[in-house]
């Protein structure tokens, strides 16, 4: 299995244009989750999905971002317009669900720059 | 609120150097504690589960624990290839999916 696939590993953007960034979970896990990771603030979780549907979105710091997962194998996370205060790396993981459902498989991430 | 905190933040030992990490937590009430071990431009890969006190779970050389309060991950003669971040991490009850990460211990084990 390739495991969890994000891309892109690295974007550096302008400050005010449209980012999104993209997952393709563990084929047959049925949860998927974006998590965003600083040094100041370690792992944050963003959004978790469920059979698709968007379960818990508490974590979005607010309506410049939002999540799209149109099928099993897919999911993005969009950032518009992108602000200096965005740029951290955005990990995509996903899972089982059940009992295992807290063990994540995490993607190598997305390194983000927003000048 | 959910807290965890790591310490030491970073840890340098010798090859074979035997030592533990702490990770304490306050939590309303402690679904599953979780150890991941962080790689410089990786994603967090899953080491262990705890789900009670006084449970212990074992891979290699390395060693998790969990009481009421806090988890140790213990290192026994760990190798250079030991050298990571590792992140703790606590599922409350009620929480639906949401875990709550530490800011990890950098492990640095020198040749």
């Amino acid at each position: 299995d390739a495991g969890v696939i994000q891309s892109p590993r690295h974007e550096v953007t302008e400050m005010g244009q449209e980012v999104t960034l993209r997952c393709k979970p563990i084929s047959g896990h049925n949860s998927l989750f974006w998590y965003r990771q600083t040094m100041m603030r370690g792992l944050e979780l963003l959004i978790y999905f469920n059979n698709n549907v968007p379960i818990d979105d508490s974590g979005m710091p607010e309506d410049r971002f939002s999540a799209k997962m149109p099928n099993a194998s897919f999911s993005t996370l969009k950032i518009q317009p992108s602000e200096p205060r965005d740029s951290a790396v955005y990990f995509c993981a996903s899972s089982l669900g059940g009992r295992e459902g807290e063990k994540l498989f995490f993607g190598s991430g997305t390194q983000l720059s927003v000048l | 609120e959910d807290q965890v905190t790591q310490s030491p933040e970073a840890l340098r030992l010798q090859e074979g150097e035997s030592s533990s990490l702490n990770c304490s937590y306050t939590v309303s009430g402690l679904r599953g504690l979780f150890w991941y071990r962080q790689d410089p431009g990786k994603g967090p890969e899953f080491l262990f589960t705890l789900y009670s006190a006084g449970e212990e779970k074992e891979k290699e050389r390395l060693k998790a624990t969990l009481t009421k309060k806090e988890s140790f991950l213990h290192i026994t003669a760990p190798k250079p290839e030991d050298s990571a971040t590792y992140l703790c991490a606590v599922q409350a009850t009620g929480s639906a999916r949401q875990l709550t990460f530490g800011s990890g211990t950098q492990l640095t084990v020198l040749p």
